[in-house]
């Protein structure tokens, strides 16, 4: 099945520093979604990608989606203690997503002041 | 607006017990969907929902059954309750269409001993 690779799985960094996070598929996508969960929260979602090479900017974040549409990445410039997290990139089945995401482990984001 | 409810937020059962975890929704979305995330393993669907009046089985369903009891409600049983499934349960639900993702309840934490 369906495999959606993360990595690191976590990364520690000083309050300031960037921050960037790895998604590859075992497959191609048709569209790629990223979300953020909190400490003891729960997942939120964030973006989703849908075009090969696109790039979307949300304040700090930048989300790419690779030309193949098998990889992603999230990049956070300048990080601050309110970025802390877990971050999930996910992918659809088969069914374009009503069938269910396929989430990646997660990079654990620790940041130091 | 509440989006995803879920009860309860903390059980504790001994093994061979049984219990439902309860999941509505008031965003009138047409598919839901169970998770449980375990350390290290990410998020891993249980069971989903499509639409009102199926079900189908997701990566992981052993042990488990679900309930589409109306297009808001979504419930998880489990019948037998075993350690294996101690876990951090999500219910989610999607609006469907591009750009929408999905939107997760606050989650129940489940200890089975």
């Amino acid at each position: 099945g369906q495999q959606v690779m993360q990595i690191p799985q976590y990364q520690h960094v000083q309050e300031g520093e960037d921050f960037t996070t790895y998604c590859n598929s075992s497959t191609t996508l048709s569209n790629i979604q990223w979300y953020k969960q909190r400490p003891g929260g729960h997942p939120v979602f964030l973006i989703q990608l849908v075009k090969s090479g696109e790039v979307k900017k949300q304040k700090r974040l930048t989300f790419q989606f690779g030309e193949a549409k098998k990889n992603s990445s999230l990049h956070i410039t300048a990080t601050q203690t309110t970025d802390v997290g877990t971050y999930f990139c996910a992918g659809p089945g088969s069914g374009g997503g009503a069938d269910g995401l396929t989430f990646g482990k997660g990079t654990h984001l620790i940041i130091q002041p | 607006n509440a989006g995803v409810t879920q009860t309860p937020k903390f059980q504790v059962l001994k093994t061979g017990q049984s219990m439902t975890l309860q999941c509505a929704q008031d965003m009138n979305h047409n598919s839901m969907y169970w998770y449980r995330q375990d350390p290290g393993m990410g998020l891993r669907l249980i069971y989903y929902s499509a639409s009102e009046g199926t079900t189908d089985k997701g990566e992981v369903p052993n042990g488990y059954n679900v309930s589409r009891l109306n297009k808001r409600e979504f419930s998880l049983r489990l019948e037998s309750a075993a350690p294996s499934q101690t876990s951090v349960y999500f219910c989610a639900s999607r609006q469907g269409g591009r750009g929408y993702g999905y939107t997760f309840g606050s989650g129940t934490r489940l200890t089975v001993v």
